[in-house]
């Protein structure tokens, strides 16, 4: 069966650090071009980064930029998001999602999410 | 950035009605475009990719058209199962860019 399975999420205080993770199953995971998308309590969706299949390419939105890095080890077959100088607007639930391959970019298989809570 | 706009924000329909649910993108995006459905609670299930592709395992009540910036998400005749919030996704560059939904509920 495939499989995202997403953990790490916790309440952290303004400014702290959190490092997700998103283990992959039932696919070849070195295959696939891997996103995360956030959704914060009661609002839509939000797309956060993108990782290459083999990690050398990455992008990011500008709310998260120069304070998350999205990284993957495709020998272990997981994907992580580490999230620092964390703020109050990072609230939210994080999806991984894998990337459904060939042109454009639409997202097939979701995990069940995490849930970050920023606040002192 | 491309910026995607839905409408309506939510509509009351009935079981066996026909919905109909649009998306604008900003600028022109070809076919570049999904559509996703979410329950509360769970994670979004991709329904319709390169705007009318009907995603496998999904049920052919939807169907998605339009290119350009104007697309179109149809459930022929509404379930119950198929009372949820709706989202389109622009896949032609990033930033991906999600729609801010559309609540289907219970007339």
């Amino acid at each position: 069966e495939v499989q995202l399975v997403e953990s790490g999420g916790d309440l952290v205080q303004p400014g702290g650090s959190l490092r997700l993770s998103c283990a992959a199953s039932g696919f070849t995971f070195s295959s696939y071009l891997m996103h995360w998308v956030r959704q914060a309590p009661g609002k839509g969706l939000v797309w956060v980064s993108r990782s290459s299949s083999d990690g050398s390419g990455t992008t990011y939105a500008d709310s998260v930029k120069g304070r998350f890095t999205i990284s993957r080890d495709n020998a272990k077959n997981t994907l992580y998001l580490q999230m620092n100088s964390l703020r109050a607007e990072d609230t939210a639930v994080y999806y991984c999602a894998r990337d459904k391959g060939g042109s454009g970019y639409y997202m097939d298989v979701w995990g069940k999410g995490t849930t970050v809570t920023v606040s002192s | 950035d491309i910026q995607t706009t839905q409408s309506p924000s939510s509509v009351s329909a009935s079981v066996g009605d026909r919905v109909t649910i649009t998306c604008r993108a900003s600028q022109g995006i070809s076919n570049w475009l999904a559509w996703y459905q979410q329950k509360p609670g769970k994670a979004p299930k991709l329904l319709i990719y390169t705007a009318s592709n009907l995603q496998s395992g999904v049920t052919s009540r939807f169907s998605g058209s339009g290119s350009g910036t104007d697309f179109t998400l149809t459930i022929s005749s509404l379930q119950p199962e198929d009372f949820a919030t709706y989202y389109c996704q622009q896949a032609n560059s990033f930033p991906l860019t999600f729609g801010g939904g559309t609540k289907v509920e219970i007339k």
